[in-house]
């Protein structure tokens, strides 16, 4: 099975950084995908990472160590349309079936 | 362009109707899922249909009955619902069916509200 688990909340101030973690113990690992979802609306893709390292795609980065089970979500320079839920989603190897975490809600404060 | 489309936005049903939810993509993508999300909660999977054909069914309950009439559309029929399958109905799609790198794009959902 997936057990995936990311922080429920995090608030942060307009302008600064915010770094969402991500851990997963998978039975098998295809790719780890990052979506935000503004409150009522549909999942949009941000980042996929399936290779150790840094991907970076403007203000949002995404990294992944796989030894460690591990990704985080950093995002910069936060603006007040940033505040969503961001969600880990997990991609496993045989039946390629997405599994997501809970999400966890960021509030960007002016 | 990276576009699904769903209708209804918004579905009010009573337990004894017969309704059906639609989702469209017009990006070549031949793998298609419903997903239904409650709120604050995340996704889960219902179905997904590779090449026009059911590849997955999440042991949902038959009163959710899926259909690809082709490659670009995805219904789903809904029958004697309960209250508790009041949710956020997902469709999504992929290029390639169940293959790795493979990014679901999300439609905007159907909320649906049982009475």
């Amino acid at each position: 099975g997936q057990n995936i688990d990311q922080p429920t909340e995090m608030t942060a101030t307009e302008g600064a950084i915010v770094q969402i973690n991500c851990t997963y113990q998978t039975s098998g690992f295809n790719g780890l995908f990052w979506y935000q979802q503004h409150a009522g609306e549909a999942p949009t893709f941000l980042s996929y990472n399936v290779l150790d390292g840094l991907e970076e795609k403007g203000r949002f980065s995404s990294f992944l160590s796989r030894s460690k089970g591990y990704s985080y979500l950093l995002l910069k320079e936060l603006q007040m349309k940033d505040s969503a839920s961001y969600l880990c989603a997990v991609m496993a190897p045989y039946d390629y079936k997405l599994s997501f975490g809970a999400g966890t809600t960021v509030t960007v404060r002016a | 362009d990276t576009e699904v489309t769903q209708t209804p936005k918004h579905l009010v049903m009573g337990m004894t109707n017969k309704k059906s939810l639609k989702c469209e993509q017009h990006m070549g993508h031949r793998a298609m899922y419903w997903y239904k999300q409650k709120a604050k909660k995340p996704p889960e999977l219902m179905f997904v249909y590779s090449y026009e054909k059911l590849s997955i069914n999440e042991s949902v309950p038959s009163r959710f009955s899926p259909e690809c009439p082709n490659s670009s559309l995805l219904n789903l029929h809904l029958h004697a619902l309960q209250p508790e399958d009041s949710a956020l109905y997902l469709c999504a799609s992929s290029t390639y069916p169940l293959a790795g790198e493979d990014t679901q794009y999300f439609g905007p959902g159907t909320r649906l509200t049982v009475l």
